[in-house]
């Protein structure tokens, strides 16, 4: 089983809908939680990093954790075309990232 | 201000050939992070720095690879005798003190080996 495990997609939505990201992690002893967006051939951004259960909201942006279940995920509001990319989930494990294969999205207009 | 800086962004080299990537963090930043990315994979862990010293080198695949930071700032990473399957981006990451801090990542260097 892979620590951090993502659909690899793609994900398709319609410009304005709400894309949902999901990510599932193994390592119960992990603290932190980060969600990087990649275009292609870019190096990964930071979107959101959310540290306690329940939902962090940062503008059209949304992570929801629940330690219990071992489940992050990232809410993104009235999607835009330029929100097509990868997103990539990441968990800190033991001061190292460990992250997911990435959910390629598409926003279409 | 500044971000994470790796030079060169491409490197070609032949099978066998020794190659050094790299690295200027953030200005103040003390943890410095290596990852590899694959095509189609999320980066993969190799090592980290905190100041001038290793302080996790559990994911460097073998003793083809080394990293060093000596003055606690830039960091180069070292790979002797090439092999293809070392293609790959090289990815920089730093963050202000380690531990679970966010970490910011560079541009990145892409390999390609011959």
């Amino acid at each position: 089983q892979k620590e951090v495990e993502q659909n690899s997609g793609p994900l398709s939505v319609p410009e304005g809908a709400i894309a949902s990201l999901n990510c599932t992690y193994s390592d119960r002893g992990s603290q932190s939680f980060f969600w990087y967006r990649q275009y292609s051939g870019k190096s990964p951004e930071l979107i959101m990093f959310i540290y306690s259960n329940g939902d962090k909201e940062d503008g059209r942006f949304t992570a929801q954790l629940n330690k219990a279940s071992q489940y992050v995920s990232l809410l993104i509001r009235d999607s835009q075309p330029s929100d097509s990319a990868t997103y990539l989930c990441a968990v800190n494990g033991f001061q190292k990232l460990v992250f997911g294969t990435g959910t390629r999205l598409l926003v279409s207009p | 201000g500044a971000g994470v800086s790796q030079t060169p962004s491409n490197k070609v080299t032949e099978k066998g050939k020794y190659v050094e990537l790299r690295c200027d963090p953030i200005s103040g930043h003390t943890a410095l992070y290596w990852y590899r990315q694959s095509l189609g994979q999320g980066p993969e862990f190799l090592i980290y720095f905190q100041g001038t010293g290793a302080a996790d080198d559990s994911g460097l695949p073998n003793d083809r690879f080394f990293a060093v930071r000596p003055e606690g700032s830039v960091s180069t990473l070292k790979i002797q005798r090439t092999e293809r399957g070392d293609s790959a981006v090289y990815l920089c990451a730093s963050s202000l003190d380690g531990g679970s801090d966010t970490q910011y990542f560079g541009p990145g260097t892409r390999l390609t080996v011959l």
